[in-house]
């Protein structure tokens, strides 16, 4: 079945980088555009960048500009974010998801359709 | 940066109860709005894109309008297990931002 499995738990210093992991299966991974969302403790859900892992092109949340890259690896259906210059407001869940679109009156609508298993980073020195 | 927000922040309703969400945005997305669902310590779940479209497999009694800034989830007869979080996300454009999440409890 379609599924999205993260990379497990890490816990990183101020300043240190995190690499999250998402593979993709049970569907054609190239074809479908991969999103990343994250919820800190008792929060609400932040809209944090999406890759197309066909092509490499990227977008990211302005705050997270300078200190995110994103990569795909087409031959294993994985999609990698590294976030960098880590600070303790970086601890959340990190979520994959994969981006299904509907087409209608000529406009392409996007919604998260399958997420991942979720990778909870922590920073703390 | 889009801003989404919700009303009420949180609810608390009883079984059968007719419930209705309320989102809004800062600037007019047409109908580019998702709602999602999410239980403690799980993901989120689409429920409604295109702010109407029912997702395969959600139930009928979720239903979703609006246009422009101004949108609706309700939830025609809670059930027991519809006690969660609900956002609101706009994908006019990106960043794609959420709303702050509505809570709805067992009264």
């Amino acid at each position: 079945q379609l599924q999205l499995v993260q990379s497990g738990a890490a816990v990183k210093k101020p300043g240190a980088s995190v690499k999250v992991s998402c593979k993709a299966s049970g569907y054609t991974s190239s074809s479908s555009h991969i999103e990343w969302v994250r919820q800190a403790p008792g929060q609400g859900l932040e809209w944090l960048a999406v890759i197309n892992p066909s092509t490499g092109s990227t977008r990211f949340a302005p705050e997270l500009q300078g200190r995110v890259t994103m990569t795909s690896d087409t031959s294993t259906s994985t999609v990698y974010m590294e976030l960098s210059s880590l600070r303790s407001e970086d601890t959340a869940v990190y979520y994959c998801a994969r981006r299904d679109e509907y087409y209608s009156n000529y406009n392409y609508y996007y919604y998260m359709d399958v997420w991942g298993t979720g990778t909870t980073v922590t920073v703390s020195s | 940066d889009i801003q989404m927000t919700q009303s009420p922040a949180s609810l608390s309703a009883s079984v059968g109860d007719r419930v209705t969400i309320t989102c809004r945005a800062s600037q007019s997305i047409d109908n580019y709005l998702n709602w999602y669902q999410q239980k403690p310590g799980r993901a989120p779940k689409v429920l409604i894109y295109a702010a109407s479209t029912l997702q395969s497999g959600v139930p009928s009694r979720f239903s979703g309008a609006g246009s422009g800034t101004d949108f609706t989830l309700t939830i025609s007869s809670l059930q027991p297990e519809d006690f969660a979080t609900y956002f609101c996300q706009q994908s006019y454009r990106t960043p794609r931002t959420f709303g702050p999440g509505t809570t709805v409890d067992i009264k």
